[in-house]
């Protein structure tokens, strides 16, 4: 079957940096990407990786292991237009987003 | 280039009705999926499209369909409307499958 899995909430203060994990099961992977959702808004694409490995954008990085299932989302120097939803949708056998993390910034 | 366009943006029916929702996508996209979110559940899967055909289908009952036209653009149609059917409902468009997407600004669907 399919499954994703991410912790529903997390927390931080501005400036720090905060780590937003995801672990997933299914079969014909072909990546992972990471999506920023503002109330209110639609999600917007941040990163994707197909291979094992880290892949930065400026402050935010995204890190694959396959053989783990497993992917993070790094989030540095953390601003207060930060706070949103993200995801991490695999891209096998249909996109799936699931229900997210919520970050909460505060200052 | 225009983004991803979606009509209506706001519909209200009552139970029962059926529901027909449109998404254009970005020019040269051929690859359209759709989703339905609602407060806690996230963006559940609904289908996605590839040069007119389906493929793949998230776990939704049959009342909810989807078709994608030779230009790209795609419709779904929801019928017998429940009240659990009120979310908004995300299309999103991509060069191919696998590919980034671009999300279409949402249709609000309230059922009453």
């Amino acid at each position: 079957g399919q499954s994703l899995e991410q912790p529903s909430e997390v927390t931080a203060v501005e400036g720090a940096i905060v780590q937003i994990n995801c672990t997933y099961q299914t079969s014909g992977f072909y990546g992972l990407s990471w999506y920023q959702q503002h109330d209110g808004g639609a999600p917007t694409f941040l990163s994707y990786n197909a291979l094992d490995g880290l892949e930065e954008t400026g402050r935010f990085s995204s890190f694959l292991s396959r053989s783990d299932s497993y992917g993070y989302l790094l989030l540095q120097e953390l601003q207060m237009k930060d706070s949103a939803s993200y995801f991490c949708p695999h891209n096998g056998r249909g996109p799936r987003f699931g229900a997210g993390t919520r970050l909460t910034v505060k200052p | 280039k225009a983004g991803v366009t979606q009509t209506p943006r706001y519909l209200i029916k009552t139970r029962g009705q059926q529901v027909t929702l449109s998404c254009s996508p970005i020019s040269g996209h051929r690859s359209v999926s759709w989703y339905q979110q609602t407060p806690g559940q996230g963006l559940q899967f609904l289908f996605e499209y590839f040069s007119e055909t389906q493929r793949n289908k998230g776990n939704f009952p049959g009342r909810f369909s989807g078709r994608q036209f030779s230009n790209s653009r795609s419709e779904m149609n929801v019928s017998t409307l429940e009240l659990g059917d009120s979310a908004l409902y995300l299309c999103a468009s991509s060069v191919g499958p696998g590919n980034e997407q671009y999300f279409g600004p949402g249709t609000r669907l309230t059922v009453t």
